[in-house]
């Protein structure tokens, strides 16, 4: 069955610090990998996506992922984070050869922004 | 272009009622799908509709039910309202189903409370 795990419930880092939130799969194949995030109250905003091709895809705000088949992981990173990213992140994944209707989401990840 | 459109934007209802959330994709696109999100289960596949019919569907009691019109709104009902039903709605639109190098597109979602 497919599954996201996202370890990290709750991260804080300083302004001006990288990041980096980490995200696991479980897939019979090689999924479409998303990166979501959401503010509070809101819906949800693609950062990037991973179709094929390019291991390392870029997004939105700064952000880049990296796809490694061998670890089944997505990670999702920023060299230097901004108060404004303090949100919740979600990584999903989606079936290739399906419906891009059904997506798995992870837990989130909920980001916190020091000053 | 305007965005994935839901309303209302909050509801409350009382337990028994019914409710039906509306949706209206981005123009152009066909898949409309729903998620539920709630703090202790997360983002929640509930069901997908494509040309007016329903392709996917998630693991929740026939109390919760859709349908898709001819211009791609979408509405969700929910009958007999538990207080768990109590969540935020997301709908997400697509551009076709089963179409590579496309993404899910989510609106704000409607906040549902059951008192």
């Amino acid at each position: 069955a497919q599954s996201v795990t996202q370890p990290d419930i709750h991260i804080t880092v300083s302004e001006g610090a990288s990041l980096e939130l980490r995200c696991n799969y479980s897939y019979g194949a090689t999924p479409y990998l998303f990166w979501y995030v959401q503010s509070p109250g809101q819906g949800l905003q693609l950062l990037l996506k991973y179709f094929s091709g390019d291991t390392l895809v870029q997004g939105i705000k700064g952000f880049e992922a990296e796809f490694k088949r061998s670890q089944s992981s997505f990670n999702l990173r920023k060299p230097s984070v901004h108060w404004s990213d303090a949100a919740e992140y979600f990584c999903a994944v989606g079936a290739r050869g399906s419906t891009l209707g059904r997506l798995y989401f992870g837990r989130g990840t909920q980001l916190t922004v020091w000053p | 272009k305007a965005g994935v459109t839901q309303t209302p934007r909050y509801l409350i209802k009382t337990r028994g009622q019914q409710v039906t959330l509306s949706c209206s994709p981005i123009s152009g696109h066909r898949s409309v799908s729903w998620y539920q999100q709630t703090p202790g289960q997360g983002l929640q596949f509930l069901f997908e509709y494509f040309s007016e019919t329903q392709r996917n569907k998630g693991n929740f009691p026939g109390r919760f039910s859709g349908r898709q019109f001819s211009n791609s709104r979408s509405e969700m009902n929910v009958s007999t309202l538990e207080l768990g039903d109590s969540a935020l709605y997301l709908c997400a639109s697509s551009l076709a189903r089963g179409q590579g190098n496309t993404e899910a597109f989510f609106g704000q979602g409607t906040r549902l409370t059951v008192v």
